[in-house]
């Protein structure tokens, strides 16, 4: 039962245009959401995060939104560059401090 | 250089053969975690822990053994019984506490099981 769920495997952008990542959850329980970026072959790296008592968090280029009601988080990231071409998981924070991951998007910046 | 290093990058082994994935962190974080990943699946936790001497089974712990006798190392085993073993190990760790959430990735081990 996937808790945490991105639909999209993958997406295409061509530079300079924004990305937009989105994220699904289904336990409203979840109050912290986490943000990583993955290259092939090595560990993902922590992105930008948000706690459930915001709905937006902004840090440079990238921005991820929640949405409680709809249990909905997105990622935003504008301008794209060619070097944000990677998988890109969300994680949600479970009761237990343990972190429930999505299936990851692919991200493709083109030029 | 703080960080979280995992030994070998890549591994090869028979079926029905044991075999230790390292995992070493020097950030002096309190928790530990392993993951693994396979195509299309995400992340998914086999075992983790917050404390030395003390872990906990994750989601499909099944196949798997840990063990934390030093707060710097959490090395797992994969054993025979694990039936797909082949797949991509992540080793993370974080500080314990309230407010720190974000976890600290290694830059992972394949294993290849044939």
């Amino acid at each position: 039962d996937q808790q945490v769920k991105q639909n999209s495997p993958s997406l295409s952008v061509q530079e300079g245009r924004i990305s937009i990542l989105n994220c699904d959850y289904t336990n409203s329980m979840f109050d912290y959401f986490l943000w990583y970026k993955k290259y092939p072959a090595e560990g993902p790296t922590f992105l930008i995060s948000i706690s459930s008592i915001k709905d937006k968090n902004e840090d440079g280029r990238f921005t991820v939104f929640l949405n409680k009601s709809a249990k909905h988080l997105s990622l935003h990231i504008v301008p794209s560059q060619p070097g944000d071409s990677a998988v890109y998981f969300c994680a949600a924070l479970a009761y237990t401090d343990k972190l429930i991951f999505g299936t990851g998007t692919r991200l493709q910046v083109f030029p | 250089d703080g960080g979280i290093t995992q030994s070998p990058k890549y591994l090869f082994r028979k079926e029905g053969q044991n075999v230790t994935l390292s995992c070493e962190q020097n950030l002096n974080h309190d928790a530990m975690y392993w993951y693994r990943q396979d195509p299309g699946q995400g992340l998914r936790l086999i075992y983790y822990s917050q404390i030395v001497n003390d872990f906990q089974k994750g989601d499909i712990a099944e196949g798997y053994s840990v063990s934390r006798e030093k707060k710097e190392s959490f090395p797992l085993t994969v054993t025979s019984a694990q039936k797909n073993p082949t797949a991509f190990y992540l080793c993370a760790s974080k500080w314990a506490g309230t407010g720190n959430y974000e976890q600290y990735f290694g830059p992972g081990t394949r294993l290849t099981v044939t």
